[in-house]
């Protein structure tokens, strides 16, 4: 089975920086999500992570560390619009099968202050 | 959009009755994923379907069944109804092409309300 742990929520102050973590425990790793979930919409993809180290995507970063278990979500210059649950969520593939579903975290909300 | 769509976006109903929610996945994915989510609960996924076979069962209930049809799109069914199956459900796809990213695109979801 897996196991997702991120924190629950954080507060962060408009223009500042924020880093979310999420640990995990899953074998057959195959891969690192972060999605970003506005209350009552549907989650939007932010990043992905297979192997170690930093992926940048404009104003998010997203770290992974497979040996630790490890990975971070980190936003930059925060807006107002980025208060939203950011959830982890890991992949693992059994090859034969073929199952490709995630096992989400319980999601962090985020609540950036002016 | 995501291109992932999904009717009814509302339903509210009554307990013991039975519901279908229905998903058309993005233009060319051939995997389809169903996901409940309950007020403040993380995504719990229910089932897989991979260009209409079954693939993977999560915490799906014995009440609640799937399928995908020859067009790919899913049906999620919802029989004997209780008040704690009232949640959003969230149906997404994505490519299911070995390697790659594959990332899940999400449906706006279904909101159901047993009453």
């Amino acid at each position: 089975g897996q196991n997702i742990d991120q924190p629950t929520e954080m507060t962060a102050t408009e223009g500042a920086i924020v880093q979310i973590n999420c640990t995990y425990q899953t074998s057959g790793f195959n891969g690192l999500f972060w999605y970003q979930q506005h209350a009552g919409e549907a989650p939007t993809f932010l990043s992905y992570n297979v192997l170690d180290g930093l992926e940048e995507k404009g104003r998010f970063s997203s770290f992974l560390s497979r040996s630790k278990g490890y990975s971070y979500l980190l936003l930059k210059e925060l807006q107002m619009k980025d208060s939203a649950s950011y959830l982890c969520a890991v992949r693992d593939t059994q090859e034969d099968t073929g199952r490709r579903a995630l096992t989400f975290g319980s999601g962090t909300r985020l609540q950036v202050q002016p | 959009d995501s291109g992932v769509t999904q009717t009814p976006k509302h339903l509210i109903t009554a307990t013991g009755q039975r519901v279908t929610l229905r998903c058309s996945p993005r233009s060319g994915d051939l995997s389809v994923y169903w996901y409940q989510q309950s007020l403040d609960q993380g995504l719990q996924f229910l089932i897989q379907y991979y260009n209409g076979e079954e693939r993977a069962k999560g915490n799906i209930l014995e009440r609640f069944s799937a399928q995908q049809f020859p067009d790919l799109h899913s049906e999620l069914n919802l029989s004997s109804l209780e008040l704690g199956d009232s949640a959003l459900y969230f149906c997404a796809s994505s490519g299911g092409t070995a390697g790659g990213t594959n990332e899940q695109f999400f449906g706006p979801g279904t909101r159901l309300t047993v009453l």
